[in-house]
């Protein structure tokens, strides 16, 4: 059983426009989260973590959102640009340095 | 810069073969793992070593085994590969400890078992 769920295999959005990447989980004792951009034919790239103890964190137009009581995050990118098509990975911290990843979606934005 | 390096992008072998994987990382860090990428799946952790000689399964370890007999290496074996072994092999190195749990990935090796 997947104990971290990205529902939505794919999302398109035009450019200049908010993207908004979700991501659930079931095990209450994931502190830590990540988000990580892969392209096709490359090693994925960390994006965006935050701590549990936080409920947002910023980087430039990267932004996560983290509402531990609903066990759901989102990764909000503003504005969208075409580089930002790629597949997007949430992952949660298990234990010690050991990571869940969600199965990804692809986001596509249309120039 | 961290640099993780995978020995081959693109390997094609036979059903039965040993296949080797080898990884290398370049920042001294203390944790390695492996994962398997296929689609509708995401990322699915294979073995996982936090030391020198030290491993830990991970979820879907069945069918390999590993091998880090020195800190930047750590090598997947796939001791008889079979066709649902096909698949995107990544590796990824982090730091011990919990200063950051980002892990650093490779590029990547697409193996396809015919």
């Amino acid at each position: 059983d997947q104990q971290v769920k990205q529902n939505s295999p794919s999302l398109s959005v035009q450019e200049g426009r908010i993207s908004i990447l979700n991501c659930d989980y079931t095990n209450s004792m994931f502190d830590y989260f990540l988000w990580y951009k892969k392209y096709p034919a490359e090693g994925p790239t960390f994006l965006i973590s935050i701590s549990s103890i936080k409920d947002k964190n910023e980087d430039g137009r990267f932004t996560v959102f983290l509402n531990k009581s609903a066990k759901h995050l989102s990764l909000h990118i503003v504005p969208s640009q075409p580089g930002d098509s790629a597949v997007y990975f949430c992952a949660a911290r298990e234990y010690g340095n050991k990571l869940v990843f969600g199965a990804g979606t692809i986001l596509r934005v249309k120039s | 810069d961290v640099k993780v390096t995978q020995s081959s992008r693109y390997l094609v072998k036979r059903t039965g073969e040993k296949v080797f994987l080898e990884c290398v990382q370049d920042m001294d860090h203390e944790n390695m793992f492996w994962y398997r990428q296929d689609p509708g799946l995401g990322l699915r952790l294979i073995y996982f070593s936090y030391d020198v000689k030290m491993k830990e399964k991970g979820d879907i370890p069945e069918g390999y085994s590993v091998s880090r007999e020195k800190k930047e290496r750590f090598s997947l074996i796939l001791e008889s590969a079979s066709t649902n072994q096909t698949s995107m092999y990544l590796c990824a190195s982090s730091f011990g400890g919990s200063v950051s749990y980002e892990q650093y990935f490779g590029p990547g090796t697409r193996l396809t078992v015919t």
